[in-house]
């Protein structure tokens, strides 16, 4: 099944240093998501990105999408420390369901 | 803002108790969701409601099952506990398939002893 899978499982940057997520999946697919879940929280929407775009930007978010290669990379610059948090990426066929990854959790040091 | 909460953050329940989590968003979506969450396996989908009265099950509905009398409100119901079953569960919504975002509710952390 199409299944989103982030790398690296675990990220540790210095505040201020850019942090790059990245996500493969198997299929073809509508769009791709980013979402990010603070610790014992709920996921919150972080950016889309459709099959027929190449790259979005939002705020420190670069999202970029290959399609050839079926994967997605998260770029975070700049990081802070309230970026701490993990980072998921969902992948959506057509009038399908999402489909989530394992995540990569991400340590922004002081 | 669409908010999407949960009646619990925290439950402790007992092996074989009735378990019922609820969720409520203030959107008129039609699409509601519930997924687990577990370490190293990213989030899991149950069941999903694309309208009242209508579910379907997901990828692990096996011990779950689930009620949609109200669009706004979307229950998760474990019949019958078990330890296995300890997770952290969170509720989604979303108001169309295929070119909207999900919305997830602040999640319930359950404990079955």
């Amino acid at each position: 099944s199409q299944q989103g899978e982030e790398d690296p499982q675990a990220l540790s940057i210095q505040e201020g240093e850019n942090a790059t997520m990245n996500c493969s999946y198997k299929t073809s697919i509508n769009n791709l998501q980013w979402y990010r879940q603070n610790s014992g929280r709920g996921l919150v929407h972080l950016i889309l990105i459709r099959s027929n775009e190449r790259e979005k930007h939002s705020g420190r978010l670069r999202v970029t999408l290959d399609t050839s290669k079926k994967s997605s990379s998260l770029l975070i610059t700049a990081s802070r420390a309230a970026d701490t948090a993990s980072y998921f990426c969902a992948t959506e066929n057509y009038g399908q369901n999402f489909v989530f990854g394992p995540g990569t959790r991400l340590s922004v040091l002081p | 803002d669409v908010k999407v909460t949960q009646s619990s953050r925290y439950l402790v329940k007992r092996t074989g108790e009735k378990v019922f989590l609820e969720c409520v968003q203030d959107m008129d979506h039609e699409n509601m969701f519930w997924y687990r969450q577990d370490p190293g396996l990213g989030l899991r989908l149950i069941y999903f409601s694309y309208d009242v009265k209508m579910k379907e099950k997901g990828d692990i509905p096996e011990g779950y099952s689930v009620s949609r009398e109200k669009k706004e409100r979307f229950s998760l119901i474990l019949e019958s506990a078990s330890t296995n079953q300890t997770s952290m569960y969170l509720c989604a919504s979303r108001l169309l398939l295929g070119t909207d975002t999900q919305y997830f509710g602040p999640g319930t952390r359950l404990t079955v002893l």
